[in-house]
């Protein structure tokens, strides 16, 4: 079975554009969430999208947005980047049946550095 | 809101030693409990995990045990090798996933 594949790899953008990045899950799952992870605040839920629609939401501003599609493919966009936007974003796919037992599969992450 | 704390890193150990990740964590309700681990480079790869109180999780010959009298999940491993070495998270998944800091681990030959 093929993993989670998060698209692209590292990405660079200047203050006040925006980006968009992109998650396959893997084969089957319905749940897919985003993870913003930088070294002073570790690991941050952003959101969690299930059958195409948003099921959970951390605490970060309208700035960030994702959206899935029918095919469980999610995509996540954050306008206006701020110098404090660049992290690896991390997209996991879960089969979502028992969110709070089912493991997450992660991928390997978008590198976005903001200059 | 849930959190989880983990023990600050790095964790500096010999080959063959005993690893003990500390983690404990606060919560409403009973969550499912998570180890991942995370290679250089790569995102997170779950470890084991356990889904209620005095469960224990294992895989790789690493261990933790859901203590809900004491609120942890500490992960063990009686024999670290060099592969280990990486960075440990220990995460709660109830209506909104959180994650510790991470705990690196260094395992000299």
């Amino acid at each position: 079975k093929a993993g989670v594949t998060q698209t692209p790899r590292y990405l660079i953008k200047t203050r006040g554009q925006q980006v968009t990045l992109s998650c396959s899950p893997i084969s089957g799952h319905r749940s897919v969430s985003w993870y913003q992870q930088t070294p002073g605040q570790g690991l941050q839920f952003l959101f969690e999208y299930f059958s195409e629609t948003q099921r959970n939401k951390g605490n970060f501003p309208g700035r960030f947005s994702g959206r899935q599609f029918s095919n469980s493919r999610s995509e996540m966009n954050v306008s206006t980047l701020e110098l404090g936007d660049s992290a690896l974003y991390l997209c996991a796919s879960s089969s979502g049946d028992n969110s709070y037992n089912s493991p997450l599969h992660f991928g390997n992450g978008t590198r976005l550095t903001v200059t | 809101g849930n959190s989880v704390t983990q023990m600050e890193g790095p964790v500096t150990l010999s080959e063959e030693a005993f690893l003990t990740i500390n983690c404990t964590y606060t919560a409403t309700g009973y969550p499912s409990l998570f180890w991942y681990v995370q290679y250089p480079g790569e995102g997170l790869q779950l470890l084991l995990k356990a889904t209620k109180a005095d469960d224990k999780g294992s895989n790789k010959g690493f261990e933790a045990t859901y203590r809900k009298e004491t609120t942890s999940f500490h992960l063990e491993k009686g024999s670290v090798q060099v592969s280990d070495s990486a960075v440990y998270f220990c995460a709660l998944v109830g209506y909104i996933p959180t994650f510790g800091r991470g705990t690196s681990l260094i395992v000299h030959p």
